[in-house]
């Protein structure tokens, strides 16, 4: 079975403070997501990447930056965090044109 | 661009009967996949069926079938025999095969309430 793993389930921070998601995945997948879900807006792309090192923004990179310098690690990045990036954030992975494979969730609150 | 829509924000059903989750969306693109997820409160997303837009046969999974209508642009969910641990919030997606990020375009959701 796929294993995607977030860092943290929940996560508090202040604004202005740099912080960091994390994903591993467990199954050597190309593809990995990161996706921002707030009620009633389904599940919107901030970035995506298809090899180390290689990124694509998606719909919504505004505030955030990503890394990967492993092929199992995708690490999300919002540089000054805002109120506005309260949200759930979901990574998620897959092997080419396969389906999407999730991680649980972070659940983030910025205050 | 690409849009999905799922009208029903909310949905419920008495345990054992039958439930019809809707879902349609809007592409030029002939060729294209369609997914349908379930997010339970544990929040992991789950696949639950998809739907390769050149295939005529209704995609099934157990108790999980789907009403793929290609001219009407319409992919609805049957879930028959419901039951509690059903109950989750449902996201229909859409990925284009031309799409090289391989992106997911989702809906807004629907939360299914299953009656016990």
């Amino acid at each position: 079975d796929v294993k995607v793993t977030q860092s943290s389930r929940y996560l508090v921070k202040r604004t202005g403070e740099k912080v960091f998601l994390e994903c591993v995945q467990d199954m050597d997948h190309e593809n990995m997501f990161w996706y921002r879900q707030d009620p009633g807006l389904g599940l919107r792309l901030i970035y995506f990447s298809y090899d180390v090192k290689m990124k694509e923004k998606g719909d919504i990179p505004e505030g955030y930056s990503v890394s990967r310098e492993k092929k199992e690690r995708f690490s999300l990045i919002l540089e000054s965090a805002s109120t506005n990036q309260t949200s759930m954030y979901l990574c998620a992975s897959s092997q080419l044109n396969q389906p999407q494979h999730f991680g649980d969730g972070t659940r983030l609150s910025i205050l | 661009a690409q849009t999905v829509t799922q009208s029903q924000p909310e949905m419920s059903v008495q345990e054992a009967e039958t439930v019809t989750l809707s879902c349609t969306y809007d592409t030029s693109e002939s060729d294209y996949y369609l997914f349908w997820y379930k997010q339970p409160p544990s929040r992991q997303m789950i696949l639950v069926i998809r739907q390769e837009a050149y295939k005529q046969q209704n995609a099934t999974e157990n108790r999980f079938s789907v009403n793929f209508q290609k001219a009407a642009k319409s992919f609805s969910l049957k879930i028959s025999d419901s039951q509690l641990g059903d109950a989750a919030m449902y996201f229909c997606a859409y990925r284009s095969e031309f799409n090289s990020n391989y992106q997911l375009i989702w809906g807004a959701g629907t939360k299914l309430i299953i009656k016990p």
